[in-house]
C-alpha cells in the first residue's frame, strides 16, 4: 500500500496548460482503469472529484480538466490555468482487494 | 443534494478509542460502498477503509489494521469507523466519502478531525 508518487508542486501562467503526473505500479494505476483525480482548494476543505475512471469528468467540472493514463503513470492536465484552480491535486487509484491509494499531491500554483 | 455529515471527532489519549459517526442523505444510502478517508495536519490524503454496500466486503489500510473497526447501519443511513488503540500519528481530519462509478469517491463530508495528545 504504498501512495502514488506525484511532484510536490506544480505551477503555470494564466491560460497556459500545466500536466501533473501520478505513477503508480502494476498493481494499481497499472492495472486498472480506476484512476481519479481530487481537488482540494483549502486545506481541511472537503476534496472535489474531478476526473474518474482515468478521463471523464462528473457533471459540472470544466472541460480544461482531462486525465490521461499511460502503463503505470496517469495524468492530469488543466488547460487555460485561472486563479481559481489553485489548491491541491490528489490522484487515486483502486489497488487490490478492495482498497485504494492516494498520491501524496500535488501544490498547483497559478502565477 | 447528497451529503455525507461526519461527527464524532474529538480529543483523546494516547491508547484510547473513538467512534466516529457519518449520516447520508439524498442518495439511496444501503446501495452505495463507503468509506473513510483521512488527512493528517499538513499532509495528503490516505485511505484507511472500505465497506461494501452489501457489507459483504471490507478492507483497511495496514496503517489500521487490526486497531480500527468499520461498519454501517443501512437502516440509519449511517456508517461507523470505531479506533482503538489510538496513536498520535492517527491524529487527522477524517472524512467519511461514498463510492461512485468506477471507484471514484464522488461525495465527501466536511470532515471530523480526531487529535491523539495526552
Amino acid at each position: 500500500q504504498s501512495a502514488l508518487t506525484q511532484p510536490p508542486s506544480a505551477s503555470g501562467s494564466p491560460g497556459q496548460s500545466v500536466a501533473i503526473s501520478c505513477t503508480g505500479t502494476s498493481s494499481d494505476v497499472g492495472s486498472y482503469n480506476y484512476v481519479s483525480w481530487y481537488q482540494q482548494q483549502h486545506p481541511g476543505k472537503a476534496p472535489k472529484l474531478i476526473i474518474y475512471e482515468v478521463t471523464k469528468r462528473p457533471s459540472g467540472v470544466p472541460d480544461r480538466f482531462s486525465g490521461s493514463k499511460s502503463g503505470n503513470t496517469a495524468s492530469l492536465t488543466v488547460s487555460g490555468l485561472q486563479a481559481e484552480d489553485e489548491g491541491d491535486y490528489y490522484c487515486s487509484s483502486r489497488a487490490v482487494g478492495y482498497t485504494w491509494v492516494f498520491g501524496g499531491g500535488t501544490r498547483l500554483t497559478v502565477l | 443534494e447528497v451529503q455525507l455529515a461526519e461527527s464524532g471527532g474529538g480529543l483523546v489519549q494516547p491508547g484510547g478509542s473513538l467512534r466516529l459517526s457519518c449520516v447520508g442523505s439524498g442518495f439511496v444510502f444501503s446501495s452505495y460502498s463507503m468509506m473513510w478517508v483521512r488527512q493528517a495536519p499538513g499532509k495528503g490524503l490516505e485511505w484507511i477503509s472500505y465497506l461494501s454496500s452489501s457489507m459483504s466486503y471490507i478492507s483497511y489500510a495496514d496503517s489500521v489494521k487490526g486497531r480500527f473497526t468499520i461498519s454501517r447501519d443501512n437502516a440509519k443511513n449511517s456508517l461507523y469507523l470505531q479506533m482503538s488503540s489510538l496513536r498520535a500519528e492517527d491524529t487527522a481530519v477524517y472524512y467519511c466519502a461514498r463510492e461512485g462509478f468506477y471507484s471514484a469517491l464522488d461525495s465527501w463530508g466536511q470532515g471530523t478531525l480526531v487529535t491523539v495528545s495526552s
